[in-house]
């Protein structure tokens, strides 16, 4: 079936610090969602991507969709102690349906400050 | 407030017994998810209803079943409970059931098992 993968599974940045979270689909994606996490809480959606190669940005977060609509990875610029969280992508399509929002494995991060 | 309400938000219950996680859907949400998250895991997507009707399947136990009622609330029970379903179960709920739709989710029922 579908499989979504995320690296890193967990990283821990200084206060300032970029981060990035890359996600990958074992099959061709109709379009990617993110979600951050944070800890006790539930998933809350941050942003879409549908076209091929899209880059979107939310302040010091940057999100790409590869050309290929297979992966997709999020950046953040100089990490503040309020992204803390898990951030997972998820993602629509390929052989096993078309319905189903399958998640990444998601990356835990956790900033210092 | 994601206005997907899940109830209860805690329940303990014994090896071998039957639970039901109930959830009510955004206001005008067609489609409802239901997740699975255990300890410091991925989100496992269990199933999908829209409107009424099944729509998606992912690895679901034959042990757990789920319905969408004709207000649109969803009811997902879980029988013959073992240690390994202790986990937290989400229920998330959308506009449609396709493409281009963000999942709203709600708070979580904890569910543990002794």
């Amino acid at each position: 079936g579908q499989q979504v993968m995320q690296i890193p599974q967990y990283q821990h940045v200084q206060e300032g610090e970029d981060f990035t979270t890359y996600c990958n689909s074992s099959t061709t994606l109709s379009n990617i969602q993110w979600y951050k996490q944070r800890p006790g809480g539930h998933p809350v959606f941050l942003i879409q991507l549908v076209k091929s190669g899209e880059v979107k940005k939310q302040k010091r977060l940057t999100f790409q969709f590869g050309e290929a609509k297979k992966n997709s990875s999020l950046h953040i610029t100089a990490t503040q102690t309020t992204d803390v969280g898990t951030y997972f992508c998820a993602g629509r399509g390929g052989s096993t349906g078309f319905q189903k929002l399958v998640f990444g494995t998601g990356t835990r991060l956790l900033v210092s400050p | 407030d994601s206005g997907v309400t899940q109830t209860p938000k805690h329940l303990i219950t014994a090896t071998g017994q039957r639970v039901t996680l109930r959830c009510s859907p955004r206001s005008g949400d067609l489609s409802v998810y239901w997740y699975q998250q255990s300890l410091d895991q991925g989100l496992q997507f269990l199933i999908q209803y829209y409107n009424g009707e099944e729509r998606a399947k992912g690895n679901i136990l034959e042990r757990f079943s789920a319905q969408q009622f004709p207000d649109l609330h969803s009811e997902l029970n879980l029988s013959s409970l073992e240690l390994g379903d202790s986990a937290l179960y989400f229920c998330a709920s959308s506009v449609y059931s396709g493409a281009n739709t963000e999942a709203f989710f709600g708070q979580g029922t904890r569910l543990t098992v002794v």
